[in-house]
């Protein structure tokens, strides 16, 4: 069974500061990982995700993310933060070892805010 | 812009009421999901629909019925619901077979208050 943890539910930042937002997953298989952003009373949204290859991702917005199967880690970074990212971010794993239809399981969360 | 598209936005219903989320996708994915998120919770699964039939239930109790009419198209059917129900209902879309990833699109939620 796949697992994901997220370490810290909130997360507060000063504007300007590092985000840093911590993803420990448990598959029996190699993963493909997501982290998704959650705006207030909106959809989930891909920021980045790791399939295979380059274990450095870029996504969206500025972020970016490690993939370290040593650690089992897939930690959330963006060097700068801005006011417009606060939200809700989740990091999923995918089982891929299920089948043709894949069950993505989500972390709790991290409410990321920003600070003037 | 958002490619799932889902309506209503927002829905107020009693608790003999029936009523209907819809969702549209337009990407030529085959499979499709209706999830539910609590206040800050992550979403959690309910329905997979693959290649139009209905292929994951997460024992989810008989008052929510899903329904997949096409490949663009999920329904989650809704009667006697209870307060408890009251969620953002999430639609998602992914491709099928070797191409899939596990990379799902989701639409921007159906508010559900269950008076």
């Amino acid at each position: 069974a796949q697992s994901v943890t997220q370490l810290g539910s909130h997360v507060s930042v000063s504007e300007g500061a590092l985000v840093l937002l911590r993803c420990n997953y448990s598959s029996s298989v190699p993963p493909y990982l997501f982290w998704y952003v959650q705006y207030p009373n909106q959809g989930l949204q891909l920021l980045l995700k790791y399939t295979t290859g380059a274990t450095l991702v870029k996504g969206i917005n500025g972020f970016e993310a490690e993939f370290k199967k040593s650690e089992t880690s897939f930690h959330l970074t963006k060097p700068s933060a801005h006011m417009s990212d606060a939200a809700e971010y989740f990091c999923a794993v995918s089982d891929r070892s299920g089948g043709s239809n894949y069950k993505l399981t989500f972390g709790k969360g991290t409410l990321l805010t920003v600070n003037p | 812009d958002t490619e799932v598209t889902q309506t209503p936005k927002h829905l107020v219903m009693g608790m003999t009421n029936k009523k209907s989320l819809k969702c549209e996708q337009h990407m030529g994915h085959r499979a499709m999901y209706w999830y539910k998120q609590k206040a800050k919770k992550p979403p959690e699964l309910m329905f997979v629909y693959s290649y139009e039939k209905l292929s994951i239930n997460e024992s989810v109790p008989s008052r929510f019925s899903p329904e997949c009419p096409n490949s663009s198209l999920l329904n989650l059917h809704l009667h006697a619901l209870q307060p408890e129900d009251s969620a953002l209902y999430l639609c998602a879309s992914s491709q099928e077979g070797t191409t899939n990833t596990g990379e799902l699109f989701f639409g921007e939620g159906s508010r559900l208050t269950v008076l």
